[in-house]
């Protein structure tokens, strides 16, 4: 988690739209992802990025620079429901996946 | 159906013994891994296995070892164990790029 940097906590008001910043390090990139965990349950895998951009998937989008070494996922009308942590990973060359200690959401009414 | 199933779900064991944790995927991926997270959630990589041979081995004590009969089960022996061991332990597999984790073994030391 040393290498990967992202807020503790953030709190987000029902139906608005959040983003959670994430900055890694950029030697022996193989890809980013994010995970969605709630309290006391698994890690579920939400995005994979590899390439510069945009992916949307649904509610979900994620952002990769990579020359930056800086990703974001964008979370729209959010529900409360999307109360739980969310993880950066980042891929190195060695194929070893390393996580932060993850953004801890808050939705509230 | 369940993809990644580790068992127990809770243990609570007593400083010094000896416990292990079992862990079984049916998805048919090649990589198999436990993970550690502690109480500041940070989730650490502790060993990673692909079809059977130990491929990662981050810097765990020597009381951890890892035993994979096959590729479809990866179990995690832990002898003597400290108060610091006290963590949920993850076990998980990917085929690709994508880790699919298990429910999760709290380990609680006392």
């Amino acid at each position: 988690g040393q290498n990967i940097d992202q807020p503790t906590e953030m709190t987000a008001t029902e139906g608005a739209i959040v983003q959670i910043n994430c900055t890694y390090q950029t030697s022996g990139f193989n890809g980013l992802f994010w995970y969605q965990q709630h309290a006391g349950e698994a890690p579920t895998f939400l995005s994979y990025n590899v390439l510069d951009g945009l992916e949307e998937k649904g509610r979900f989008s994620s952002f990769l620079s990579r020359s930056k070494g800086y990703s974001y996922l964008l979370l729209k009308e959010l529900q409360m429901k999307d109360s739980a942590s969310y993880l950066c990973a980042e891929r190195t060359g060695g194929f070893k996946t390393i996580f932060g200690a993850g953004t801890r959401l808050f939705v509230k009414a | 159906d369940t993809a990644v199933s580790q068992t127990p779900k809770y243990l609570v064991t007593q400083m010094g013994n000896d416990k292990s944790i079992k862990c079984e995927q049916n998805l048919g991926h090649d990589t198999m891994y436990w993970y550690k997270q502690d109480s500041k959630k940070f989730l650490k990589i502790m060993f990673s296995y692909n079809n059977k041979e130990l491929i990662i081995n981050e810097t765990v004590p020597n009381r951890f070892s890892p035993k994979s009969p096959d590729k479809a089960h990866l179990n995690l022996h832990i002898n003597s164990l400290e108060l610091g061991d006290s963590a949920v332990y993850f076990c998980a597999s990917s085929l690709g790029h994508t880790i699919y984790f298990g429910e999760g073994s709290w380990l609680t030391v006392v």
